[in-house]
């Protein structure tokens, strides 16, 4: 049962535009939120991350998004530089050590 | 810090060899976490450790599999015996909180 979702397996953008990718999730009891980048043949790397009790976390070229109510968050990358293709991971835990993954997205940045 | 290391990059075995994989922590983190990748079904969590006492191994698909913590720098996750759809990927993570992990950058096992 996925309980973390990633509808939009890639995504691809041309370079110096908005990159937005979303993710949806089924457990209320999650509270937090994080997003991990993976190139490949590398482990993922951690990117941002996102409490319940906010909305918004920026973080340089990097801002993510949660609506509670909708139970959605979404990563926006802006401006899109080519170093961001990568495939991206959404995760949600309850705050305990479980991360649950989404299917990832894989993002393309074109010159 | 290195990060987490894991052996080996890459690993092909024939079907029902033992293989074994192995994983070193961050230095301070106290848990640590086996992931497998597959196509089918992404990163899922096999076992997790913390202050090397496994906690929840329900991730563990079958008794062919198995992990040892026998301290905090060291871990291993053994197969045995092989088959062809073990193969994935294979990433050990560890953490020092609950949130973020970090990754090792994975085992690549082909069962052939």
């Amino acid at each position: 049962d996925q309980q973390v979702k990633q509808n939009s397996p890639s995504l691809s953008v041309q370079e110096g535009r908005i990159s937005i990718l979303n993710c949806d999730y089924t457990n209320s009891m999650f509270d937090y939120f994080l997003w991990y980048k993976k190139y490949p043949a590398e482990g993922p790397t951690f990117l941002i991350s996102i409490s319940s009790i906010k909305d918004k976390n920026e973080d340089g070229r990097f801002t993510v998004f949660l609506n509670k109510s909708a139970k959605h968050l979404s990563l926006h990358i802006v401006p899109s530089q080519p170093g961001d293709s990568a495939v991206y991971f959404c995760a949600a835990s309850a705050r305990d050590y479980k991360l649950s993954f989404g299917a990832g997205t894989t993002v393309t940045v074109r010159a | 810090d290195a990060g987490v290391i894991q052996s080996p990059r890459h690993e092909v075995t024939e079907m029902g060899q033992e293989v074994t994989l192995r994983c070193k922590p961050i230095s301070g983190h106290n848990s640590l976490f086996w992931y497998r990748q597959t196509m089918m079904r992404g990163l899922e969590l096999l076992i997790y450790f913390n202050n090397n006492v496994p906690i929840d191994d329900s991730g563990m698909p079958e008794d062919r599999f198995s992990a040892k913590m026998p301290n905090a720098s060291f871990s291993t996750l053994k197969i045995q015996p092989s088959e062809p759809r073990d193969s994935a990927v294979y990433f050990c993570a560890s953490s020092y909180s609950v949130g973020e992990a970090f990754f090792g950058q994975g085992t690549r096992l082909t069962v052939v």
